[in-house]
């Protein structure tokens, strides 16, 4: 199985909402990311985990917050958002870190009201 | 901004034609990676070539490195309209993030 699945695929929620992004591989990857795409541009990195512990956090609002409860699973929670963070959410898994090939999951777009 | 640079911006060519677009980083880097990607979809993963080699094949792709110049360049032979999509270069360096380019849009006439 070398699928990247991600939960939902759409997402609308006010400024005022809680809500979570989820992302699941059983490649037995052990680093994982999220990335923020706006329309037109690359994707920019928000977080990774490596062996599940939080690696590298871009510098991101804490209005995101990110979660690994195990090796498979990847979680974003979504709280108190603005209508800029309205992109397509990216998660993607590798063997580890270190520039290996990323596998992709089809994203969830989000939109912010 | 440590984002490579690719060119051009967008390409649009007849199908069967061949599609060249180029990527520089700046940065010394481990490997370069090549992604695409259908409109508003995930990243596919296309090819790795390390930072020691000079070219690449893959099917109907091909991938060149100059390091001396920190460029790449990624051939598409014999286009067909499935490969209308974004391509990005992504280069890496040591345990450090992949950091991608800003991507060329290609789209296929039929």
């Amino acid at each position: 199985d070398t699928e990247v699945t991600q939960t939902p695929k759409h997402l609308v929620m006010g400024m005022t909402n809680k809500k979570s992004l989820k992302c699941e591989q059983h490649m037995g990857h052990r680093a994982m990311y999220w990335y923020k795409q706006k329309a037109k541009k690359p994707p920019e990195l928000m977080f990774v985990y490596s062996y599940e512990k939080l690696s590298i956090n871009e510098s991101v609002p804490s209005r995101f917050s990110p979660e690994c409860p195990n090796s498979s699973l990847l979680n974003l929670h979504l709280h108190a958002l603005q209508p800029e963070d309205s992109a397509l959410y990216l998660c993607a898994s590798s063997q580890d870190l270190g520039g290996y090939e990323q596998f992709f999951g089809p994203g969830t777009r989000l939109t912010v009201l | 901004s440590q984002q490579g640079e690719e060119d051009p911006q967008a390409l649009s060519i007849q199908e069967g034609e061949n599609a060249t677009m180029n990527c520089s980083y700046k940065t010394s880097i481990n490997n370069l990676q090549w992604y695409r990607q259908n409109s508003g979809r995930g990243l596919v993963h296309l090819i790795l070539i390390r930072s020691n080699e000079r070219e690449k094949h893959s099917g109907r792709l091909r991938v060149t490195l100059d390091t001396s110049k920190k460029s790449s360049s990624l051939l598409i032979t014999a286009s067909r309209a499935a490969d209308t999509a974004s391509y990005f270069c992504a280069s890496n360096f040591g345990n450090e993030k992949l950091t991608f380019g800003t991507g060329t849009r290609l789209t296929i006439i039929p």
